[in-house]
């Protein structure tokens, strides 16, 4: 089927640590993809995309690369922030431009 | 700036009740989209439109109606509230056409429906 799987949250770290969120997704052809990222009492906003196989979306210091291999567009930085704590969706475009979600993953930042 | 805002932010009603959420969006976007959060379950989409007087069907459409008379609105409508209906509700936009495009988000409505 057509779907966005990303790893259960909440996933808990300390300050500095280093962040990886797994995103996977099912689809024909390579669609984009996206990370948004939601802050407490807020939207969506979008984080970062990629448009084709190979790219690499980058903002605020993440990072995600299009692995069509293994069909994967995995969050990632090298040194999180407390105020990096949120919920970050994994999603892909489908053919009518609408986006597929994945559910959510929970990011907890401890100082 | 151009911006998309929902209102109201918080809204409590009774079972049965009609009840419409309102979406407003500057950027001339013709793509529109409702969804509702619910834990669990990520985004779930409700109803989209991609043009005035085009409305469409979502995954979980069943005792909502959405209409499309002008390019910036799109009010989320609720026939008769159910308990089922307690969510956070999100309007979301986008331009037509394009790989890479970019949905907006408006802050969310919380519904309470006792």
């Amino acid at each position: 089927g057509n779907s966005v799987t990303q790893m259960e949250g909440p996933v808990t770290l300390s300050e500095e640590a280093f962040l990886t969120i797994n995103c996977t997704y099912t689809a024909t052809g390579y669609p984009s993809l996206f990370w948004y990222v939601q802050y407490p009492g807020e939207g969506l906003q979008l984080l970062l995309k990629a448009t084709k196989a190979d790219d690499k979306g980058s903002n605020k210091g993440f990072e995600a690369t299009y692995r069509k291999e293994t069909t994967s567009f995995h969050l990632e930085k090298g040194s999180v922030q407390v105020s990096d704590s949120a919920v970050y969706f994994c999603a892909r475009a489908d053919s009518n431009y609408q986006l597929i979600w994945g559910a959510g993953t929970k990011l907890i930042i401890k100082p | 700036d151009a911006e998309i805002t929902q209102s109201p932010r918080h809204k409590i009603t009774e079972t049965g009740r009609q009840v419409t959420l309102a979406c407003h969006q500057t950027w001339n976007h013709n793509n529109m989209f409702w969804y509702r959060q619910d834990l669990g379950h990520g985004l779930r989409l409700i109803h989209y439109s991609y043009g005035v007087q085009d409305t469409n069907k979502g995954e979980v459409s069943d005792g909502y109606s959405v209409s499309r008379s002008n390019t910036e609105d799109l009010p989320l409508t609720l026939e008769s509230a159910a308990s089922s209906q307690t969510s956070v509700y999100f309007c979301a936009s986008s331009e037509a056409g394009g790989k890479g495009t970019e949905a907006f988000f408006g802050q969310g409505t919380r519904l309470t429906v006792v």
